[in-house]
């Protein structure tokens, strides 16, 4: 069993709003990532990280930003929640070079 | 560039009968190939996943999948569906040699069992 954490699982908010999604995994994995799914669609990587102070951003433009202070720790942040970020986030880390991605059970994010 | 095709959304069969889910996929180099399951409300595991050598591949649960080269395709079957197998999956391929290790994934194809 993976372990990977991300809080919290489902989250409410009003447009407006500042988030942040937890996204922590205690197997020492080097490399994280953010995918954003949407029902019948693929899973878009928004954000991923090699390691401690790197981060870039993925396919899909995001308006999210990501963060790498701690290797076990890789939160995602929305400074001004809208509707259209109304989605499922998947957090998932991996360790060797493409190697199986281990994946967090996802924060579903509903913006009013 | 890589891609995932998954022909069919949706995939209803029988308990006791063939799970067949396709996919094909387009890469410029040789790939590594996945399949995930996702069960309502939680994060995908993986099922199965192919890097080199034997084409057939086996993975959890009883499924199992073939990397065919010449038809770029990587289909996922398992002999006999039972209740339990009903969930969403996804075709992931990613590039050998890549450092990232990132995965491009299909839109998933979710199965139903019927009794």
């Amino acid at each position: 069993e993976a372990d990977i954490y991300q809080t919290p699982r489902y989250l409410v908010i009003g447009t407006g709003k500042k988030i942040t999604l937890e996204c922590s995994q205690t197997m020492g994995h080097d490399k994280m990532y953010w995918y954003q799914q949407d029902p019948g669609m693929e899973l878009h990587l928004i954000h991923y990280s090699y390691g401690v102070n790197s981060t870039e951003k993925g396919d899909l433009s995001s308006e999210s930003t990501v963060s790498r202070i701690r290797t076990e720790h890789f939160p995602l942040t929305l400074e001004s929640a809208r509707p259209s970020h109304t989605s499922q986030y998947l957090c998932a880390s991996s360790e060797y070079e493409a190697g199986e991605l281990f994946f967090g059970e996802g924060s579903r994010l509903t913006v009013l | 560039a890589q891609s995932v095709t998954q022909l069919g959304s949706h995939v209803s069969v029988s308990e006791g009968a063939l799970v067949l889910l396709r996919c094909n996929y387009s890469s410029s180099v040789p790939p590594y190939l996945f399949w995930y399951v996702q069960y309502p409300n939680q994060g995908l595991q993986l099922l199965l996943k192919y890097t080199t050598g034997a084409t057939l591949v086996k993975g959890i649960n009883g499924f199992e999948a073939e990397f065919k080269k010449s038809e770029t395709s990587f289909h996922l079957t398992k002999p006999s569906a039972h209740m339990s197998d009903a969930a969403e999956y996804f075709c992931a391929v990613t590039i050998r040699g890549s450092t990232l290790g990132r995965l491009y994934f299909g839109r998933g194809t979710q199965l139903t069992v019927w009794p």
